[in-house]
């Protein structure tokens, strides 16, 4: 199983300011996912990241609002800009092992947007 | 677009079998998972079975599939207060994964 590690593991942040979460895998994977959970709700699929190239985005997700870096094929950023109180939510990162077909979650960055 | 439903809540006594059921709208699903989430952790894979088997038993976890009705359901037997937790249903077609809302499940002692 891969193990998944993400910084920071919470936050509390100004309106308008951006943060960037960091998910560091201790495998080599191909495909990262990054999901957002609101409070009460479900979990959303944010986009898809692959190594090398643009990450691939769901409907109502936007890169300028969501910026992803995918450097390497263990580490993978998520940038959450300029931020309003509704996207306090937890954000986790995600790695899918295709041998296995499963899927593994990081433990979750919770942000606090004032 | 892909729907999965769950109930919010299920309150169980120790020592009984907890049942949480799932229905789902998209039949071309080719995996359906269960998910554990514990206060203040991520999402754990508990079982997942693939869309053409209608049983999948682990431990004390039993899966059943109903493809016709599109209705899935997690039974835990012998439930413990270490089961109390939010379960996530969820459906995969491909790289596209539905999650429902959660059952929030209470063990009451």
């Amino acid at each position: 199983s891969a193990v998944i590690s993400q910084k920071p593991s919470r936050d509390i942040c100004q309106r308008g300011t951006s943060l960037t979460i960091q998910c560091q895998v201790d495998s080599q994977v191909t495909m990262m996912f990054w999901y957002r959970q609101q409070p009460g709700q479900s979990l959303t699929l944010i986009a898809t990241a692959n190594q090398g190239s643009e990450a691939t985005y769901e409907s109502g997700f936007v890169i300028d609002k969501f910026p992803i870096s995918r450097p390497n094929l263990t580490f993978s950023t998520l940038t959450v800009s300029n931020m309003s109180p509704e996207d306090s939510s937890i954000y986790l990162c995600s790695v899918e092992d295709l041998l296995l077909n499963e899927q593994f979650f990081g433990p979750g960055t919770r942000l606090t947007v004032l | 677009g892909e729907d999965v439903e769950q109930s919010l809540f299920l309150s169980v006594r120790e020592g009984d079998s907890s049942v949480i059921n799932c229905t789902y709208t998209d039949s071309s699903s080719t995996y359906l998972y269960w998910y554990k989430q514990e206060p203040g952790a991520g999402l754990q894979l508990l079982t997942y079975i693939f869309s053409n088997m209608d049983m999948k038993q682990d431990q004390r976890l039993t899966v059943l599939l109903n493809k016709k009705d599109k209705h899935l359901s997690l039974r835990i037997a012998d439930t413990q207060t270490g089961d109390s937790a939010i379960y996530f249903c969820a459906e995969a077609h491909g790289q596209n994964f539905v999650f429902g809302p959660g059952t929030r499940l209470s063990v009451l002692p």
